[in-house]
């Protein structure tokens, strides 16, 4: 079955950074973008970005451009989110997951089907 | 803020009938897909393209959509679904994706 699996839960000071591992398994690695989806103890989800395994190709939401670096290894199926320069308010659970779409009748279709369990980021001095 | 807006928090007795609405401009152009959150627990994929479900939801979930709207209807609430609810489309430059504020539904 489609499993993605996350690097366990980091601590880091402020200004330093993390980097979040999500390995796959169970479908073909290159044949999806993987999403990167944060949340905020108590609050909402918030989509940070994605990219193309195939082509390496990434596509960040503004909030994140300059702090954000999606990268891949397809040679062990693994995507990978850093993120620099972090601050207190970035404490919060990383999520990777796997985009799938379709198109039917001239309409096209795009969700998250499968996701990682989240991995936690502290930022504490 | 959130392109993708929802009502903070519903409440259906068991047995009922919910609807949650998920609204924004982009909904006019893609199709949204529902996330069910239960507390420390990953999403999970509910409702997807015009109203499909995934292997093992039940089927008291359903979705729709009418203009710029979105819904997720559950039928015959069960005290499992007792969770947060999230919709999820491209944003209206179609480059990006975007998630509703979150409605949290009480059973």
């Amino acid at each position: 079955q489609v499993q993605l699996v996350q690097s366990g839960a980091e601590v880091k000071k402020p200004g330093a950074s993390v980097k979040v591992s999500c390995r796959t398994s169970g479908y073909t690695f290159t044949s999806n973008d993987i999403c990167w989806v944060r949340q905020v103890t108590g609050q909402g989800l918030e989509w940070m970005g994605w990219m193309n395994p195939n082509s390496g190709y990434t596509a960040y939401a503004q909030k994140f451009l300059g702090r954000v670096t999606m990268t891949r290894d397809t040679s062990i199926s693994t995507a990978y989110m850093e993120l620099s320069s972090l601050r207190s308010d970035d404490t919060a659970v990383y999520y990777c997951a796997r985009l799938l779409g379709y198109c039917s009748g001239g309409l096209c279709f795009e969700y998250f089907q499968h996701w990682g369990r989240g991995t936690l980021v502290t930022v504490s001095s | 803020s959130s392109e993708l807006t929802q009502d903070p928090a519903v409440s259906v007795a068991l047995g009922q009938t919910v609807r949650i609405t998920c609204q924004g401009d982009s909904l006019r152009s893609y199709y949204a897909s529902w996330y069910q959150q239960k507390p420390g627990q990953a999403p999970v994929l509910v409702i997807y393209g015009e109203n499909n479900r995934p292997s093992g939801i039940p089927d008291r979930f359903s979705g729709s959509t009418s203009g710029n709207t979105a819904y997720l209807t559950i039928t015959g609430a069960q005290a499992e679904d007792e969770a947060d609810y999230y919709c999820s489309c491209r944003d209206r430059s179609g480059k990006h994706f975007v998630f509703g504020t979150g409605t949290k539904v009480t059973v």
